[in-house]
Parts: C-alpha cells; sequence; structure tokens
C-alpha cells in the first residue's frame, strides 16, 4: 500500500539552487520520514519529523510537517551534484509500519 | 556498527527453484522489514517484524514466506516464482523514534 505523494515527480535545477519537494498523505501518521535513494539501491534516512513537530532541520536539509494539511516539504539548500537522487517521503504508522511516497527525482545541473 | 547485510545482492531463478534471501542487523533494533522495489517506483511493504513476531503482512502472495529466526536475522524463503516478482527486495530495521537502516538489497529475476 502507498499513501504518500510527492510533488514534482522529476526536478531539474542547477547546481547551488535550493531544492523544494512536497509530500501529501491521506491517514493519521505518528512521524513522517524522508529518504534519498541513489541508483536504485539501499535507502538512506534523512531526517524524521514527529507529528507534534512542525519544523525541523540537519545540515542542509529543513523538513516542515503540517498535520492540518497532511503534507510535509523537504527543502535541500545549496544543492550539489551529489545530491542527485530519488527522495521519498515515507509515513511512520502505528508502532513499526513504515509506507513510502511515489518519490520525486532530483537532477542537479552543474 | 549501523549497517544492514543482505546476502545474495544478485539472484537468477527458476519459476521452480527454492531460494531464500537473508538479512542480518547487529544495532539491536526490535522491527525488521521486507520491502519490494520495481524500477522507477517506490519501495511497498511487504512484511514487518517486531520482536521477532511477524506483525504485519501486507496481503503478499504465500510463495513468499518470510522467517526471524533471531533478533538479528530475517530471512525470506522464495518459491514458485513467477517472472512479475522480478524487483529488488530491501530489508530494513528501526527502532522508534527513529528513522529505518535499509540494506543495500538483493535484486531478483525470475526466469
Amino acid at each position: 500500500s502507498q499513501q504518500g505523494e510527492e510533488d514534482p515527480q522529476a526536478l531539474s535545477i542547477q547546481e547551488g539552487e535550493n531544492a523544494t519537494m512536497n509530500c501529501s498523505y491521506k491517514t493519521s501518521i505518528n512521524n513522517l520520514q524522508w529518504y534519498r535513494q541513489n541508483s536504485g539501491r539501499g535507502l538512506v534516512h534523512l531526517i524524521l519529523i514527529r507529528s507534534n513537530e512542525r519544523e525541523k532541520h540537519s545540515g542542509r536539509l529543513r523538513v516542515t510537517l503540517d498535520t492540518s494539511k497532511k503534507s510535509s516539504s523537504l527543502l535541500i539548500t545549496a544543492s550539489r551534484a551529489a545530491d542527485t537522487a530519488s527522495y521519498f517521503c515515507a509515513t511512520g504508522i502505528g508502532d513499526d509500519k513504515i509506507i513510502f511516497g511515489k518519490g520525486t527525482r532530483l537532477h542537479i545541473l552543474p | 556498527d549501523t549497517e544492514v547485510t543482505q546476502t545474495p545482492k544478485h539472484l537468477v531463478m527458476g519459476m521452480t527453484n527454492k531460494k531464500s534471501l537473508k538479512c542480518e542487523q547487529h544495532m539491536g533494533h526490535r522491527a525488521m522489514y521486507w520491502y519490494k522495489q520495481k524500477a522507477k517506483k517506490p519501495p511497498e511493504l511487504m512484511f514487518v517484524y517486531s520482536y521477532e513476531k511477524l506483525s504485519i503482512n501486507e496481503s503478499v502472495p504465500s510463495r513468499f514466506s518470510p522467517e526471524c529466526p533471531n533478533s538479528s536475522l530475517l530471512n525470506l524463503h522464495l518459491h514458485a516464482l513467477q517472472p512479475e516478482d522480478s524487483a529488488l527486495y530491501l530489508c530494513a530495521s528501526s527502532q522508534v523514534p527513529w528513522g529505518a537502516f535499509f540494506g543495500q538489497g538483493t535484486r531478483l529475476t525470475v526466469v
């Protein structure tokens, strides 16, 4: 099952620019997580924001969560070529269920 | 050790074969997962084990059979698969309230 819808599906920006990806979901959640995946291999956990939090920062990442709108955004500042990857939001439901959204393919242009 | 190790990395099997995928973590995480991912699609949850007990089965066909022998190991037994089961199979572990650690996956081809 899936419940997250990412927007946009694909994004190309110049190196150094900021990249923003949005995620909407349907059910109540305990937390929302963002992951990165390079070239169809393992996913890397980037950041987790709890349902009672509104904003969280980690290095060049900024995540917001609006539970009233059931939406989240991921901002990557000062993008680098190494940020080229697919980014997925995932909803943490109940104790252990983690459901992934459709993902955004980010391409950083030199 | 913050790794989740999956073996094998690649597997080709016939539709009448029986094979197993293996996953190991030594982070003491209580939850372990199997996901299936097709090309250019998000990971789809298959199974969740919590404290070595199966807690979630997302209506996965019985030709996929999970097993959790102990708190560090997770297996996925495969039998009589179909070509459409070809995919990347990902194992993960997590400990609330943190996110999940993923292995590099097993790329499975059913011929």
